[in-house]
């Protein structure tokens, strides 16, 4: 069956430092993975996704994911954190082999907090 | 352009009622998916149209939860004879089909239902 796991379900983070938010995802074909950020009250946002080709994917505010085939991870990364950076993220997978349309996968969500 | 749009936004119902959700998804977009978002979790996919198909109706919880979607237009989730445990924020999201799953889905902000 097909899943993600975000391990953490907060991460810390001080204006400035770099941020990464962990997803790790099972599958049985090659995945399509994606990350989304929800702020307050509002509905999910889309950041970035990994089709194919090259593994580190740049998305928008400057985050970026990386992807490991042989850790089935996609983690999300940015090199300095802004406070508005702070909102819930959500990693998302697609069985590749799965016919178009298929409904995302998603995981539990990481609360991302930057302090200032 | 416009979004994906969703009213009401807030929906407070008493146990045992009825309620329609409405979803307008972006203008030609021919995919529209339905999930719900419980308190602290990920979102659970409900339901899947794709044009004029069958709709894919795997992940609704129960019979009291139906919805329609005439052509590559609005969308209607209806609950029936809700209960407490109902509540939830209901999101949508519509997608322009890929070959191969590649599309992104775009969420509309949601409906809050709160079930007394």
């Amino acid at each position: 069956a097909q899943s993600v796991a975000q391990p953490e379900d907060q991460v810390n983070v001080a204006e400035g430092n770099p941020l990464t938010v962990k997803c790790t995802y099972s599958v049985s074909g090659n995945p399509y993975l994606f990350w989304y950020v929800q702020y307050p009250n509002r509905g999910l946002q889309f950041l970035l996704k990994y089709i194919t080709g090259d593994n580190l994917v740049k998305g928008s505010y400057g985050f970026e994911a990386e992807f490991n085939k042989s850790q089935t991870s996609f983690h999300l990364k940015k090199p300095s954190a802004l406070v508005s950076d702070s909102a819930l993220y959500f990693c998302a997978v697609r069985d590749r082999t799965n016919q178009a349309g298929t409904a995302l996968i998603f995981g539990k969500g990481t609360t991302l907090s930057v302090s200032s | 352009g416009a979004g994906v749009s969703q009213s009401p936004s807030n929906k407070v119902t008493e146990k045992g009622k009825d309620v329609e959700l409405r979803c307008d998804p972006i203008s030609g977009h021919t995919a529209l998916y339905w999930y719900r978002q419980r308190l602290g979790q990920g979102l659970e996919f409900l339901i899947y149209f794709q044009g004029n198909s069958a709709p894919d109706k795997s992940g609704l919880p129960s019979d009291r939860f139906s919805a329609e979607r005439t052509g590559e237009s609005v969308s209607t989730l209806t609950i029936q004879r809700t209960q407490q445990e109902d509540s939830a924020v209901y999101l949508c999201a519509s997608s322009l089909l890929l070959a191969g799953g590649r599309d992104t889905q775009y969420f509309g902000p949601g409906t809050r239902l709160t079930v007394l």
